[in-house]
């Protein structure tokens, strides 16, 4: 079992639809959480970033993490043919000065079709 | 300003040559990674800078990669002779420090015949 799963999908959606996307882990030992945008031929760029449980919303984003079923989740609302992309989750621990140590999920590939 | 650059942004090797990969990173960043994007493994992390030392190469899958960082700044990855299972997209990033955001380069893809 890798240590993050994640759908690869693809998912296509109507504009304006409310996307969910998600992701699981078996390591407890994950702290930050983090969603990651990469549009074809370009590196990944950060798109929302959480320390431990709870809920971060910005803009039509909004970041969940559930610890305690070791789920995150990511939601975008009213969705635009420019959120077209593949979008990662990645993790990683708070030890040992290894917080830098990303763990990526495979990336799910989403369209938003207009 | 500018971003992290790489290059090439592709190369074609033949198997059994080496390769060389370059990532300029974002002026001042101390931190700098390189990651290796592949359709069935996705993106694993491969080596960590701090300066010019690596203190983590934990992700290198064998001892035919190498990297180095010089003068703080320019790293180079390098793969002595190739095989086809190294075909990816090789992504370079760098952040301020290692607790801060890793900011990533378009990365090189490399295709092994």
């Amino acid at each position: 079992q890798k240590e993050v799963e994640q759908d690869p999908g693809p998912l296509s959606v109507p504009e304006g639809a409310i996307v969910s996307l998600n992701c699981t882990y078996s390591n407890s030992a994950f702290q930050y959480f983090m969603w990651y945008r990469q549009y074809s031929r370009k590196g990944p760029e950060l798109l929302m970033y959480t320390y431990s449980s709870g809920n971060k919303e910005d803009g039509r984003f909004t970041a969940q993490v559930d610890k305690s079923s070791k789920y995150i989740s990511l939601f975008i609302r009213d969705s635009q043919p420019s959120d077209s992309a593949t979008y990662l989750c990645a993790m990683s621990r708070n030890s040992g000065g290894s917080n830098y140590k990303l763990t990526f999920g495979k990336g799910t590939l989403l369209t938003v079709n207009p | 300003g500018a971003g992290v650059s790489q290059s090439p942004s592709n190369k074609v090797t033949e198997k059994g040559k080496d390769v060389e990969l370059r990532c300029d990173p974002i002026s001042g960043h101390t931190a700098l990674y390189w990651y290796r994007q592949s359709l069935g493994q996705g993106l694993e992390f491969l080596i960590y800078f701090q300066g010019n030392s690596a203190p983590d190469k934990s992700g290198l899958p064998s001892d035919r990669f190498s990297a180095e960082r010089t003068g703080g700044s320019v790293s180079t990855l390098t793969i002595q002779r190739t095989q086809q299972e190294d075909s990816a997209v090789y992504l370079c990033a760098s952040s301020f420090s290692s607790y801060n955001e890793q900011f990533f380069g378009p990365g090189t893809r490399l295709t092994v015949l």
